[in-house]
């Protein structure tokens, strides 16, 4: 079993809908929650952190955590085009070395 | 805030001679820096993480004789691929750690083609 798991997709939705990306981890010491967005040939960038349980919004970004499920998920509203890339989930790990632990990542396509 | 750079953004060089990547936190001092290496249509690989000062930690498989890296400040890491072959030809990627935020930031990258 993968310490962060996330559906490879791709996850296509209409312009304008809500895209719900879901990601699970397997460490219950994991306390903090990273969601990164990467482009085709580009390098991840930071899109939401976050550390307690429930919502955290940013803009059109909702991300969602339920330590209790080990679930993490990241929500985006009136998607747009440009929202199309890889988007990655990451645990951090509990200890000295603030290694983050990421999921292979989970492809969206959003039509217009 | 937050910028975090690498150079060059690419780079090609012939099989057997050693190429240098350096990271630098632009804006903020970085305690931590981490390597990581990414293949086509695959997920980040951590190489190593790097703090200033002291010896670099290597992820298991990831040879530290090959894969030289510096943390001589806490602005700038180097790593350096050292008698590179084609299959070390991949999109390397810097991240950085500010001393209280948990986040990491990353470089743009540095893509290197081993001929």
């Amino acid at each position: 079993q993968k310490e962060v798991e996330q559906n490879s997709g791709p996850l296509s939705v209409p312009e304008g809908a809500i895209a719900s990306l879901n990601c699970t981890y397997s460490d219950r010491g994991s306390q903090s929650f990273f969601w990164y967005r990467q482009y085709s040939g580009k390098s991840p960038e930071l899109i939401m952190s976050i550390y307690s349980n429930g919502d955290k919004e940013d803009g059109r970004f909702t991300a969602q955590l339920n330590k209790a499920s080990q679930y993490v998920s990241l929500l985006i509203r009136d998607s747009q085009p440009s929202d199309s890339a890889t988007y990655l989930c990451a645990a951090r790990r509990m200890d000295s070395s603030y290694k983050l632990i990421f999921g292979s990542g989970t492809r969206l396509l959003v039509r217009p | 805030g937050a910028v975090v750079s690498q150079h060059p953004s690419w780079v090609i060089c012939k099989s057997g001679t050693s190429v240098k990547i350096e990271c630098r936190s632009l804006d903020f001092q970085a305690t931590t820096m981490f390597w990581y290496r990414q293949f086509p249509k695959q997920s980040l690989m951590l190489m190593a993480t790097s703090n200033e000062g002291s010896k670099a930690t290597y992820e298991q498989g990831v040879e530290k004789d090959k894969f030289l890296i510096n943390h001589a400040s806490l602005t700038l890491s180097t790593l350096t691929v050292t008698s590179a072959h084609p299959e070390d030809s991949s999109f390397y990627i810097c991240s950085a750690r500010d001393r209280g935020p948990y986040e990491q930031y990353f470089g743009p990258g540095t893509r290197l083609t081993v001929t």
